[in-house]
């Protein structure tokens, strides 16, 4: 079964707006990351947050974690268009690099 | 530099035929990962590697093989193939912290 779990499965919001996308986690990790997969293409690793971090900060994005409820939400502010696209979370645990990825949110932003 | 170079693009197989996927990576990553991706289910990780000559299963491993001989290289093997086994295949590899991903493998099953 996957580790992430997450919250909504689709969301469509105007340009300009911001979205937040959240996941949920079971076991302990040693770090959450975040990813974006645009439409028949591979994944992007958008940002990492380590188990002692509680919030990280990249351009548009902010990610909170809190490992005593096992979630973390990723805000995008100030939407585009071009952030169209489908977000998950993915969790490592332990030191093998075994990353599981949670189901995803597809994110529509429209013009 | 290339990243991660996946072969081919697209692959049909008939049901029972045997095939290798190719992965390749030039970033002298140390872990490397298989993942397969079906609508509604996100990313499952098929088999992962620590480094050359490790390997381990991960979500779904059945059907499939993987070795890791070089640093480079992570081949993901299917033994008889099925129709189940119809998906698009992801190779990532990663330092230790984001992964890298390829830009997959679409495999039909018929």
């Amino acid at each position: 079964s996957q580790q992430g779990e997450e919250d909504p499965q689709a969301l469509s919001i105007q340009e300009g707006e911001n979205a937040t996308m959240n996941c949920s986690y079971k076991t302990s990790i040693n770090n959450l990351q975040w990813y974006r997969q645009n439409s028949g293409r591979g994944l992007v690793h958008l940002i990492l947050i380590r188990s002692n971090e509680r919030e990280k900060h990249s351009g548009r994005l902010r990610v909170t974690l809190d490992t005593s409820k096992k979630s973390s939400s990723l805000l995008i502010t100030a939407s585009r268009a071009a952030d169209t696209a489908s977000y998950f979370c993915a969790t490592r645990s332990g030191n093998t690099g075994k990353l599981i990825f949670g189901q995803g949110t597809t994110l529509q932003v429209k013009p | 530099n290339a990243g991660v170079t996946q072969t081919p693009k697209f692959q049909v197989l008939k049901t029972g035929q045997s095939m290798t996927l190719q992965c390749a990576q030039d970033m002298n990553h140390e872990y490397m990962s298989w993942y397969r991706q079906d609508p509604g289910m996100g990313l499952r990780l098929i088999h992962y590697s620590v480094g050359a000559g490790i390997t381990d299963q991960g979500e779904v491993p059945n059907g499939y093989n993987v070795s890791r001989s070089t640093t480079e290289d992570f081949p993901l093997r299917l033994l008889s193939a099925a129709p189940s086994q119809t998906s698009v295949y992801f190779c990532a590899s990663s330092q230790g912290l984001g992964y890298t991903f390829g830009s997959g493998t679409r495999l039909t099953v018929v």
